[in-house]
């Protein structure tokens, strides 16, 4: 039971190119998340999946977009990098249980733009 | 977007002593969270309330939910090396399973 996977670890992009960041879950969790972390600020939602087929845009979707490929995989591509888009990126999933919902992660993409 | 205000921002504190955080809002939230990230790491779950007034231990963590719903606070108790790292709280209200994360307190425990 490896939780939630993410690949890659690292890595650099020039300006302009594109990228697919790719995260995977083997809880059997319906509902995916995406968030991106900046230095000295907390988490921020860049997209959610609240089952399989559907998304959602979060609090900064600009220039992200999603596939929910099945109930496993839950990926987030940069069609055009930027620099400002330079950050560590975290992909979580959620169950709902009888009292509530709890969210786990991933380790996390840190991703360079030049 | 909304964040929730965390405190203290950063801590230094001797082996054994205890600590105390805390997260307030302006919003009510549903549930609680409580999260630790260490350098190069992703948040690891420690600690969830979904109960106004509900208190939880695990270990020597122990975490409320403010019976306004407003607000938390984690308390660590006699804190060792491996405790430092950043503790995060998080909210999370209504049906669209959105967390709200605050700005994190950064731990540092010295021998």
């Amino acid at each position: 039971n490896a939780g939630v996977t993410q690949t890659p670890k690292f890595q650099v992009l020039k300006t302009g190119q594109s990228m697919t960041l790719q995260c995977a879950q083997d809880m059997n969790h319906n509902s995916m998340y995406w968030y991106r972390q900046d230095p000295g600020m907390g988490l921020r939602l860049i997209y959610y999946s609240a089952s399989e087929g559907t998304t959602d845009k979060g609090e900064v979707p600009n220039g992200y977009n999603v596939s929910r490929l099945n109930k496993r995989e839950f990926s987030l591509r940069l069609e055009s990098a930027a620099p400002s888009q330079t950050s560590v990126y975290f992909c979580a999933s959620s169950e709902r249980i009888t009292v509530g919902e709890t969210q786990y992660f991933g380790p996390g993409t840190r991703l360079l733009v030049l | 977007g909304q964040q929730l205000n965390q405190s203290p921002q950063s801590m230094f504190i001797q082996e054994g002593e205890d600590v105390s955080m805390n997260c307030t809002s302006s919003s009510i939230f549903n549930t609680w969270l409580w999260y630790k990230q260490d350098p190069g790491e992703g948040p690891v779950l420690l600690i969830a309330l979904y109960k106004a007034g509900e208190l939880t231990s695990n270990g020597r963590l122990t975490a409320q939910f403010g019976i306004t719903r407003k607000d938390s606070f984690l308390n660590i108790s006699a804190s060792i090396p491996s405790d430092v790292g950043i503790y995060f709280c998080a909210g999370l209200s209504g049906t669209a399973s959105k967390l709200t994360f605050g700005t994190g307190t950064r731990l540092q425990v010295t021998l």
